[in-house]
């Protein structure tokens, strides 16, 4: 069973652009999130989509946005980049976390660098 | 609301002895806990997982975690550690019927042959 499927592994945006990343997840699986990993704040929870459905949000700023289609693959954009946005996007997909434990399976990441 | 708190951010050890890696959680619902090892320049690998039942959970690897809720713990050991254990860890919590996992900031381990 292939896992989970995260394009580009790499970018270089400049500042002020904007950028989509990518994801998609294991066959069967209907739910996505997107984590933002940086050196300093560490993983935090950007958004949780279902069903096409964004069912959570953590607390980033509107630049931050995400879609689901119907085949469960996501994307996440990211508009008028900031140096700060510089982090290693994780996308991870489970069957669906709000039921019992379904644990997440993550890609390997979309490491973003804004110049 | 959930937080983990993972004590020390580098643990380093000898290869084949004790690893321990501390976790706290707090949770005002039924916790789940999860423990992820990271390799450089990858994704989040599932090591072990804490749903109900036996508090004593075995994952890959040789690794294993005990649920302690007097302690509000879950901490990571392996008996004897290898230099293939070198990563970095992250322990998460996930409260019933929540939809994200809240992490702590990791603790990089070190095995020194």
């Amino acid at each position: 069973k292939a896992g989970v499927t995260q394009t580009p592994r790499y970018l270089i945006k400049t500042r002020g652009q904007q950028v989509t990343l990518s994801c998609s997840p294991i066959s069967g699986h209907r739910s996505v999130s997107w984590y933002q990993q940086t050196p300093g704040q560490g993983l935090q929870f950007l958004f949780e989509y279902f069903s096409e459905t964004q069912r959570n949000k953590g607390n980033f700023p509107g630049r931050f946005s995400g879609r689901q289609f119907s085949n469960s693959r996501s994307e996440m954009n990211v508009s008028t980049l900031e140096l700060g946005d510089s982090a290693l996007y994780l996308c991870a997909s489970s069957l669906n976390p709000g039921q019992g434990v379904a644990e997440a399976f993550f890609g390997q990441g979309t490491r973003l660098t804004v110049v | 609301a959930q937080s983990v708190t993972q004590l020390g951010s580098h643990v380093s050890v000898s290869e084949g002895a004790l690893v321990l890696l501390r976790c706290n959680y707090s949770s005002s619902v039924p916790p789940y806990l999860f423990w992820y090892v990271q390799y450089p320049n990858q994704g989040l690998q599932l090591l072990l997982k804490y749903t109900t039942g036996a508090t004593l959970v075995k994952g890959i690897n040789g690794f294993e975690a005990e649920f302690k809720k007097s302690e509000t713990s879950f901490h990571l050991t392996k008996p004897s550690a290898h230099m293939s254990d070198a990563a970095e860890y992250f322990c998460a919590v996930k409260g019933a019927g929540s939809y994200q996992l809240t992490f702590g900031k990791g603790t990089k381990l070190s095995v020194i042959p």
